[in-house]
């Protein structure tokens, strides 16, 4: 049973960046039929897909947040990362990792999600 | 960038079944049979109840079906159950590497 587990300072302040990690057991980030994704939800709202990676290394972002997100891998410590630069209010959310099967395009396995709040 | 359209909150009382709509459009949703649905209740991880627009997950009720006529899916929720309340939202991917998720709908047992 894969489990997924989000870390990170709960607090940042506006234009920093922010940096998560998802540690994963009972699977390998390097498992060539996943993708390893990150998902957010600011308060009051709905899900937002961040983006995913695969094990090769590739990435695929929202548009909407691409200039601002990457998502990396180290398959050392079964881990992947999130960093999201020059945050502001808006980047005020529950950040989600979750695991994507690939060939069906869906999140079959969530973290329990980890509240970041943006604010000076 | 294309969004998928979900009613804000749909309400049912318990025994009855309601349907949850997922509008998308013909380049989206009426193009691909990757729609999935998640139940979210808040403060815990979303749980996937729904996946290729009709598939259930091992583990999941039977009282839990997908459906997709044209650019619209569906969840339908039968017979109802107090623990069914919580957020419902799907999601799919809408061509050129992109996902999206629905904005969600709030299920209310009366």
């Amino acid at each position: 049973q894969v489990q997924l587990r989000e870390s990170g300072p709960g607090l940042g302040k506006p234009s920093e960046t922010l940096s998560l990690t998802c540690s994963v057991s009972g699977d390998s980030v390097s498992s060539r039929s996943y993708y390893w994704g990150w998902i957010r939800q600011p308060p009051g709202k709905g899900l937002e897909w961040i983006g995913f990676m695969y094990y090769s290394g590739s990435t695929l972002y929202n548009p909407s947040l691409e200039s601002r997100v990457t998502i990396s891998v180290d398959e050392s410590k079964n881990q992947f990362s999130l960093k999201v630069t020059s945050v502001t209010a808006a980047d005020t959310a529950l950040y989600y990792c979750a695991r994507l099967n690939g060939p069906g395009h869906y999140f079959d396995s969530w973290g329990q999600g980890t509240l970041v709040t943006v604010s000076s | 960038q294309s969004a998928l359209t979900q009613p804000a909150s749909v309400s049912g009382s318990p025994g009855q079944s309601i349907t949850i709509s997922c509008a998308g459009t013909s380049r989206d949703l009426g193009t691909y049979n990757l729609v999935s649905w998640y139940q979210h209740h808040p403060g815990k991880a979303p749980k996937l109840i729904i996946y290729e627009v009709i598939k259930r997950p091992s583990g999941v009720s039977d009282r839990f079906s997908g459906s997709k006529s044209g650019n619209t899916a569906s969840l339908t929720i039968s017979g109802l159950q107090a623990e069914d309340g919580a957020d419902y939202y799907c999601w799919s991917y809408v061509g050129s590497n992109t996902w999206v998720f629905g904005g969600g709908t709030t299920l209310t047992v009366l």
